[in-house]
């Protein structure tokens, strides 16, 4: 069975200070990795993806993520918080299973909280 | 245009009434899909529309009902709703590649209409 898990529910950094929001995912087969933000009150924007090229992926907003395949990890980082970060983030998988209709997998978000 | 256009962003609505919220898309996607997120939580997958023909309705209840007219349109018609139906309802859209829905390019998704049921 697929699944999504975001490893810690709630991440609090102070401005200027190194962010890391961790995802592990367990999939039967190679799958797509993508993390979303949500800030309050608005819709969810892409902020990167990995699609079985470069294991290292750059985002917007300096944020990037490593696949791990042998750790099934895919932790979101950033080296320096801004306030303007503070949301809500999703890490999702997208299986390769064979067949029509794959379904995006959510994990239960990682609220980050940014402190000046 | 990159984006996808929700309209109303904010509906109040009662019980006994019928309204319908509007999702629009020009990025030439043949995928659409609605989600209904509450606060907190990962959005939930409700229908998806693939080449205008709806693929995917993951049990909803009949007092929600999709519609796709064309390929930059999906609309979402509520009739007699219930409280615990208020959530931020998402639409989003996305390239299908073959007959594969949601492919690695990742999905689009408009700023949602925040619905509340009285």
């Amino acid at each position: 069975a697929q699944s999504v898990t975001q490893l810690d529910s709630h991440v609090s950094v102070s401005e200027g200070t190194p962010v890391l929001l961790r995802c592990n995912y367990s999939s039967s087969y190679s799958p797509s990795l993508f993390w979303y933000v949500q800030h309050p009150n608005k819709g969810l924007q892409l902020l990167l993806k990995y699609t079985s090229a470069a294991t290292l992926v750059k985002g917007i907003n300096g944020f990037e993520a490593e696949f791990k395949k042998s750790e099934t990890s895919f932790h979101l980082t950033k080296p320096s918080a801004h306030m303007s970060d503070a949301a809500e983030y999703f890490c999702v998988v997208l299986p390769h299973n064979a067949g029509n209709n794959r379904k995006l997998i959510w994990g239960l978000g990682t609220s980050l909280a940014v402190n000046p | 245009d990159t984006e996808v256009t929700q309209t109303p962003k904010h509906l109040v609505m009662g019980m006994t009434n019928k309204k319908s919220l509007k999702c629009e898309q020009h990025m030439g996607h043949r995928a659409m899909y609605w989600y209904k997120q509450k606060a907190k939580k990962p959005p939930e997958l409700m229908f998806v529309y693939s080449y205008e023909k709806l693929s995917i309705n993951e049990s909803v209840p009949s007092r929600f009902s999709p519609e796709c007219p064309n390929s930059s349109l999906l609309n979402l018609h509520l009739h007699a709703l219930q409280p615990e139906d208020s959530a931020l309802y998402l639409c989003a859209s996305s390239q299908v590649r073959g007959f594969l829905i949601g492919t690695n390019y990742g999905y689009t998704f408009g700023s949602g209409t925040r619905l509340t049921v009285v």
